[in-house]
């Protein structure tokens, strides 16, 4: 009940291609983070979403929360190489820490 | 420097050694979290700390397993009688964190524990 199902767990794409993955909770969520990891690297936030319908975006990456508030998405348009790494959702559990899920590993082809 | 420092970058230790493992996090941030990660999945919970109470441990960790946040700066983390499956990267994060509301996390570089 606690966990956050994310799909697809890989993804190979060209560049320039489009990219989105997905995160999937069975029950109603207070917010959601994104992460990236690069390889070898460490979790770097890059958005909390909150509202119900929210969508915020960053450049070409663009994030949405469902109307539910059981879903989330980041969808990438025109990927690059850069855009190489691990993508994870994580959402607020009880004692307010964070719980990650298996995250959606992108690599991009030149 | 103003990131999340850990230390050491890579520890080597033979099976049933102690180790301790060390997180320094931003100066202002009050909340300070233990991470486990294997390959290929995600981060898991292993402890929080606000200043230097410890407000939750995950029930998946072996007694084995210590943390410490003395003085609500620094953290450490102990593992004691170390086993193989104990064999992962330990990572910490702090926030500021002001409301209920959870703000992000910044990540440290990581531990990356080996067991032999």
């Amino acid at each position: 009940g606690q966990q956050v199902m994310q799909i697809p767990q890989y993804q190979h794409v060209q560049e320039g291609e489009d990219f989105t993955t997905y995160c999937n909770s069975s029950t109603t969520l207070s917010n959601i983070q994104w992460y990236k990891q690069r390889p070898g690297g460490h979790p770097v936030f890059l958005i909390q979403l909150v509202k119900s319908g929210e969508v915020k975006k960053q450049k070409r990456l663009t994030f949405q929360f469902g109307e539910a508030k059981k879903n989330s998405s980041l969808h990438i348009t025109a990927t690059q190489t850069t855009d190489v790494g691990t993508y994870f959702c994580a959402r607020e559990t009880s004692g307010s820490r964070l719980t990650f899920g298996e995250g959606t590993q992108l690599t991009v082809n030149p | 420097d103003t990131g999340v420092s850990q230390n050491p970058r890579h520890k080597i230790t033979k099976r049933g050694q102690n180790v301790t493992f060390r997180c320094d996090p931003i100066s202002e941030h009050n909340r300070l979290y233990w991470y486990r990660q294997t390959l290929g999945q995600g981060p898991e919970f292993l402890t929080y700390f606000q200043n230097e109470a410890q407000l939750e441990k995950s029930r998946l960790l072996s007694d084995r397993f210590s943390a410490e946040r003395p003085k609500g700066s620094f953290s450490t983390l102990e593992i004691q009688r170390t086993e193989q499956g104990d064999s992962a990267m330990y990572l910490c994060a702090s926030s500021l964190v002001w409301g209920p509301t959870n703000e992000k996390l910044f990540f440290g570089s990581g531990t990356q524990l080996s067991v032999l």
